[in-house]
Formats: C-alpha cells, structure tokens, sequence
C-alpha cells in the first residue's frame, strides 16, 4: 500500500503571501497524483489531477508539480476562500489519501 | 449537471448493521467505477471503498474488509454499501463519488453514520 505523507500539518499565512504545500509518497507513483481542496461543512473539490493539469475552473493561481514521490501545490497569492485543508492524493490501484495540510490566517 | 445523493445515514448500535444508497444522475452511470470515501468528524479523508463499471474489479480498505461490501445497480443507476458489525470508528460522513480516471471530481453531499449504544 502506497502511503502519502503532507507537510507540513498547518501552514499559517496572510492573505496575498504565497503557499507551498508538499506531499511524498512511500513509493514512486509517477505523476499520478492529486491535489483537493476542502472547506468547513463542504466536500472535497478537485483542483489538480496528473500531479500538474488543473480541474476545471481552477484558478491559475493554484498550480502542482513534481513526479515520483515528491509533490508539491503551490498558490500564488492567497485569496480569502483559498484557506482551507489540502489533501493528496494517488491512484494506484486504489485511491489512498494524505493526512492534509491546514492553511489558516496568520 | 453530475448528482450524487446519498441516503441510508442514521444512528446505529455497535455490532449491527447499516446499508448505504446513492442515487447517480446526470452522467452515464455504467461507464464508470464508483467509490465510498469517508470522513470522521474533524478528520481526514479515507477511501473505503471502489468498484468498476462492470462490478468485476472491488477493493476494499484494510480497516472495513470483511465488514463491508459495495455494490452497484447499474439499471437503477445506484451505487450500495453495506455495512455490517460496525464499530464505534466506523462513525464518519459517506461520500458516494464518481470516479474519473482515478480521480474523484464528483461528490455527493455525504451521509452521517453515527455507531454509538
């Protein structure tokens, strides 16, 4: 079972500041990775799929990388809804999820 | 405009039983494997469950195998989950979700499922 770790748990920041979240896996998963965001009250929404591409009506300000077992998201200026639980997540044979990451207002 | 509804949420005892419904519309229901992703109340994600279109390929994981078992009716365009001997930490919202190449841009609004005496 291919197990995702986030780092890191909470990241406090003010809005316009920019946000890299992270995200490893136990074993290689090429570029199959996700990236979700998740507000109080609402489900999951997609935002990054194939460790790159964004869903759709993601803004340009969200934007993934990396391939293997290092990921990362990245916002570019955050915007007041943008604060929120992150999660990863990979597609092996089965979807696993991360732990996720906090971003909260400093 | 995809729609996942889910029902069969409720107040159980632990030891007993529970069976989960979603109702799929607005896509083509048997083209694509569906899956049951969970949430305990200020917690993470976790995925419980999937199956394929043709209900060939069904995973499970490690913490519901043998309790729970998911199955689809691709005619009523519906996707199951039947839980049985649950347990307290079995307790969490059940979301019905679409698969799309192994990612899940579509979520129900979840149902709760409380286990407690």
């Amino acid at each position: 079972e291919i197990v995702l770790t986030q780092s890191p748990a909470t990241l406090s920041l003010s809005p316009g500041e920019r946000a890299t979240l992270s995200c490893r896996a136990s074993q290689s998963v090429s570029s199959y990775l996700a990236w979700y965001q998740q507000k109080p009250g609402q489900a999951p929404r997609l935002l990054i799929y194939d460790a790159s591409d964004r869903a759709t009506g993601i803004p340009a300000r969200f934007s993934g990388s990396g391939s293997g077992t290092d990921f990362t998201l990245t916002i570019s200026s955050l915007e007041p809804e943008d604060f929120a639980v992150y999660y990863c997540q990979q597609r092996s044979t089965w979807p696993t999820f991360g732990p996720g990451t906090k971003v909260d207002i400093k | 405009e995809v729609q996942l509804v889910e029902s069969g949420g409720g107040l159980v005892q632990p030891g007993r039983s529970l069976r989960l419904s979603c109702a799929a519309s607005g896509f083509t229901f048997d083209d694509y494997s569906m899956h049951w992703v969970r949430q305990a109340p200020g917690k993470g994600l976790e995925w419980v469950s999937g199956i394929t279109w043709n209900s060939v390929n069904i995973g499970y994981a490690d913490s519901v195998m043998g309790r729970f078992t998911i199955s689809r009716d691709n005619a009523k365009n519906s996707l199951y989950l039947q839980m049985n001997s649950l347990r307290a930490e079995d307790t969490a919202f059940y979301y019905c979700t679409k698969d799309t190449r192994g990612w899940i841009a579509h979520w129900g609004q979840g149902t709760l499922v409380t286990v407690s005496s």
